[in-house]
């Protein structure tokens, strides 16, 4: 696609509840991460995918989060058993070069909101 | 992990007032990005800075880094409705992953 597609854009659930979250990256690039932004606030780094492997899980707030990147493309957050404190905008990058310098192309996030 | 501030938090202007915003460390950068992101979407980036006092344009906004790589700003001359949105700085701390800071929201008013 032309450029960075996660779906849904909302999602509303009920404390308890899984809930999975898609990002589509730029075709070719190799290089993909997600980030959660709560109200007011700068991106917090969750996980780093280069090609289907994840060098750098650091950024995940507890067990309940995991993700998968399959085919070196398609990846998935999956958020267990969510908490009200989850609710926040979570926003997938995908870039061409892993390197220093990269360029971040983001897509426009998935606003989850826990009931 | 180093701490990106910036400040201010918020600013809002008329319309062909300019205005700059910040962003400071303690620690030195390796380079500094500088997004803005609009309601509802990702940030899209900016500019890449890397050498100490280095100066970019584009348009009607000028960065500049610091001497001594510890901080940088942000100038946008005459700004314009279009201009709104949230301004984040971000570090590279190493296999592409960003260091963001909190972010200047920046209102234009007609």
């Amino acid at each position: 696609g032309a450029g960075v597609s996660q779906s849904p854009s909302n999602k509303v659930t009920e404390k308890g509840k899984d809930v999975e979250l898609r990002c589509d990256p730029i075709s070719g690039h190799t290089a993909l991460y997600w980030y959660r932004q709560s109200l007011g606030q700068g991106l917090e780094f969750l996980i780093y995918f280069q090609g289907n492997s994840a060098p750098d899980k650091s950024g995940l707030p507890s067990d309940r989060f995991s993700a998968e990147r399959t085919g070196g493309s398609v990846s998935t957050l999956t958020i267990q058993r969510t908490q009200q404190e989850d609710s926040a905008v979570y926003l997938c990058a995908s870039s061409l070069e892993r390197l220093s310098g990269g360029k971040l192309f983001f897509g426009s996030g998935t606003q989850l909101s826990v009931l | 992990t180093q701490l990106l501030e910036q400040s201010p938090q918020f600013l809002s202007i008329q319309e062909g007032e300019n205005l700059t915003v910040y962003c400071n460390s303690s620690s030195v950068f390796s380079s500094l990005q500088w997004y803005r992101q609009e309601p509802g979407e990702g940030p899209v980036l900016l500019v890449t800075v890397v050498t100490g006092g280095e100066v970019k344009k584009l348009k009607r906004l000028t960065f500049q880094f610091g001497d001594a790589r510890k901080d940088s700003s942000l100038h946008i001359t005459a700004a314009q409705p279009g201009d709104t949105g949230l301004y984040l700085c971000a570090e590279n701390i190493g296999w592409g992953k960003l260091q963001f800071g909190a972010g200047t929201q920046v209102v234009v008013t007609p």
